[in-house]
């Protein structure tokens, strides 16, 4: 099993609709990160988080550390969205090396 | 963004040759890091350095090696290319340990 699952692996929908995408974790972590890879491969981080919730634009970020899951919300969704979304964290051990999960890949259908 | 420049960009090479992938930044983060990325696998750690001189082994360390002998310079050496290391290669950086990364461009390498 994973130690890092997103969910759903693929999501279409329509330009301005509500996105969610889950990731859950099974190890102690210090943060959670959430990245996004463009089609042209460039990775950008979206947030960094060890509680509660971050907004930055239309994206927000929410973690439950309790429950050992994240969730990035994406609002008015834009076909610019369309993306690979990856979620890593860093364990509590071992700030170097981040698990990885293995990326929601999002179509926003104009 | 953050200024991180990998080059080559892209590399075509033949199985037994020497390859260096470069790293290089202007931010004087102090941690580096070498990803490697294919289908199926995400992003796998396979090197890292925690300041000039200071390397250490990802999960995937296994025929490649790393320098770093300057702040701003981070390079991975494969001694002797093999087809299964036909990958895209992303160098990334952090201010601190527990800082976001930030990721360079990518290198696109395949053995043939």
């Amino acid at each position: 099993k994973n130690e890092v699952e997103q969910s759903p692996q693929n999501l279409t929908a329509q330009e301005g609709e509500f996105i969610t995408i889950n990731c859950s974790y099974s190890v102690g972590i210090s943060a959670l990160h959430w990245l996004q890879q463009h089609p042209g491969g460039g990775i950008v981080s979206l947030f960094m988080l060890s509680s509660g919730k971050k907004k930055h634009g239309r994206l927000i970020a929410t973690i439950n550390i309790q429950e050992k899951h994240s969730s990035l919300h994406i609002t008015a969704s834009h076909p610019r969205d369309s993306a690979v979304y990856i979620c890593a964290v860093s364990r509590v051990d071992s700030n170097y090396q981040l698990i990885w999960g293995a990326g929601t890949k999002l179509i926003i259908k104009p | 963004d953050a200024g991180i420049t990998q080059s080559p960009r892209h590399k075509v090479t033949e199985t037994g040759t020497p390859v260096t992938l470069r790293c290089h930044q202007t931010e004087n983060h102090r941690y580096m890091y070498w990803y490697r990325q294919d289908p199926g696998h995400g992003l796998r750690l396979i090197h890292y350095s925690y300041g000039v001189k200071d390397t250490d082994k990802g999960e995937v360390s296994d025929g490649y090696s790393v320098s770093r002998s300057k702040t701003e310079d981070f390079l991975l050496t494969l001694e002797s290319a093999t087809s299964s290391q036909t990958s895209v290669y992303f160098c990334a950086i952090s201010e601190s340990a527990d800082s976001p990364l930030h990721f360079g461009n990518g290198t696109r390498l395949t053995v043939t």
